[in-house]
């Protein structure tokens, strides 16, 4: 099984609420990954977290907040976002962050900041 | 640091022809060299990769790259494409180094693939 799942597939959301999008994988890796992807633009980096430890942090605003319970569960808190940040929020994991592991991507998030 | 450039944004083919997706890579050290697919609405899904030894690399869906480490290039290729082969393909490089858990992608190119 080589599933990443992410949950919800769509939002919407104002500049004032707070959400959370989930993201799960049960294929023992140990490194998880959010990307932000905006339309017809290729996948950026926002965070990397290795052994539920977070080790990249793409200068990412703080608006932004990673969590990772345990080794099967990503989590990006969402507060007072901009429209700007309306994009397709990737997931994806790796066996354990080394060089050359392959990443596995979940079908992402589609958030819309009105 | 470590880049790459995909040289078109756009390749239209008919269906059954060839195809050849280019990417070029810059870097100053040993290098490991991807190819994803993203469908429409749909996250990516890896191709193929390159890490060392035969510098052909064959991958899912009959694709194949070859690594050419004095041109620095790392070409996608089929054969003979089908209309379930459109969608956008990016080319991504990681690095050794200090940003070695890092993926940098290419702008990506579209492959559309006609009747």
């Amino acid at each position: 099984d080589t599933e990443v799942t992410q949950t919800p597939k769509h939002l919407v959301m104002g500049m004032t609420n707070k959400k959370s999008l989930k993201c799960e994988q049960h294929m023992g890796h140990r490194a998880m990954y959010w990307y932000k992807q905006k339309a017809k633009k290729p996948p950026e980096l926002m965070f990397v977290y290795s052994y539920e430890k977070l080790s990249i942090n793409e200068s990412v605003p703080s608006r932004f907040s990673p969590e990772c319970p345990n080794s099967s569960l990503l989590n990006l808190h969402l507060h007072a976002l901009q429209p700007e940040d309306s994009a397709l929020y990737l997931c994806a994991s790796s066996q354990s962050g080394g060089l050359g592991d392959t990443q596995y991507f979940g079908p992402g998030t589609r958030l819309t900041v009105l | 640091a470590q880049s790459v450039t995909q040289l078109d944004s756009q390749v239209p083919v008919f269906e059954e022809a060839p195809v050849e997706l280019r990417c070029n890579y810059s870097s100053s050290v040993s290098v490991y060299l991807f190819w994803y697919v993203q469908y429409p609405n749909q996250g990516l899904q890896l191709l193929l990769k390159y890490l060392s030894g035969s510098t052909l690399v064959k991958g899912i869906n009959g694709f194949e790259a070859e690594f050419n480490k004095s041109q620095t290039s790392f070409h996608l290729r089929k054969p003979s494409v089908h209309i379930s082969d459109t969608a956008e393909y990016f080319c991504a490089v990681m690095g050794s180094g200090g940003s070695n858990y890092k993926l940098t992608f290419g702008k990506g190119t579209l492959l559309t693939v006609n009747p």
